[in-house]
């Protein structure tokens, strides 16, 4: 069973950037992988922010954007707002129909 | 504007079973593909299971295969998750997600609350 790893927590200040990185235990992350960014609130449902590496939703802030780094999928907030204080999942595919989320990231804006 | 609405969740005994429905209000339901996604109390995500649109291709997370069956009926818009032989380490809040076009996870619902106290 591969194993997603992201940071368990981050700080960044308003306005600031961050780079958020999800690994995988298999090896490098590519695009054959399709890395997902959700993001959620406290109490609320998730929101897909990022899918297939770099693709946003219409909703997606412009701050956002997706990448490969480094052998990890990353997420980049540029300008962070108070407002993107909240826990960040990755997602990952893997062959044979394997699917799993990262253990999630919570980004506080201070 | 709520999209998906879960249901059927509840306090069941262990052993026990449960099924769970998605109702879609967008027309685009029969086109997409869904997907179930729970989580723990103060855990993470899970994925657990996903369907095509015309139900001919169902994957699984091996915590729930065997035990978790995921359905749907188009003409209702509507999702579904059988699950049986239900542990203690079931008890999540359950969400739908619909995919659109590429994304898996386009729209989700809010979830609905399965506990199976130990």
């Amino acid at each position: 069973q591969a194993v997603v790893t992201q940071e368990p927590s981050l700080t960044v200040s308003p306005g600031g950037t961050l780079t958020l990185t999800c690994g995988s235990s298999t090896g490098a992350v590519t695009s054959s992988h399709y890395p997902y960014w959700f993001q959620q609130m406290p109490g609320q449902a998730p929101r897909t922010l990022i899918y297939d590496t770099n693709n946003k939703h219409s909703w997606t802030p412009a701050r956002f954007s997706g990448s490969l780094l480094g052998g990890k999928a990353a997420l980049t907030l540029s300008g962070a707002q108070p407002e993107d204080e909240a826990d960040y999942y990755c997602f990952l595919s893997y062959p044979g129909s394997r699917f799993v989320f990262g253990p999630g990231t919570k980004v506080t804006v201070l | 504007d709520v999209q998906l609405v879960e249901s059927g969740g509840g306090l069941v005994q262990p052993g026990g079973s449960l099924r769970l429905s998605c109702v879609d209000s967008e027309f685009i339901f029969s086109t997409e593909n869904m997907n179930w996604v729970r989580q723990a109390p103060g855990k993470g995500l899970e994925w657990l299971s996903y369907i095509n649109s015309d139900s001919s291709t169902m994957f699984y997370a091996e915590s729930v295969k065997g035990r978790f069956t995921i359905s749907r009926d188009n003409a209702k818009k509507s999702l579904y998750l059988q699950m049986n032989s239900l542990r203690d380490e079931d008890t999540a809040i359950y969400y739908c997600a619909r995919g659109h076009r590429s994304s898996w996870f386009a729209s989700w619902g809010q979830g609905t609350l399965v506990t199976v106290p130990s």
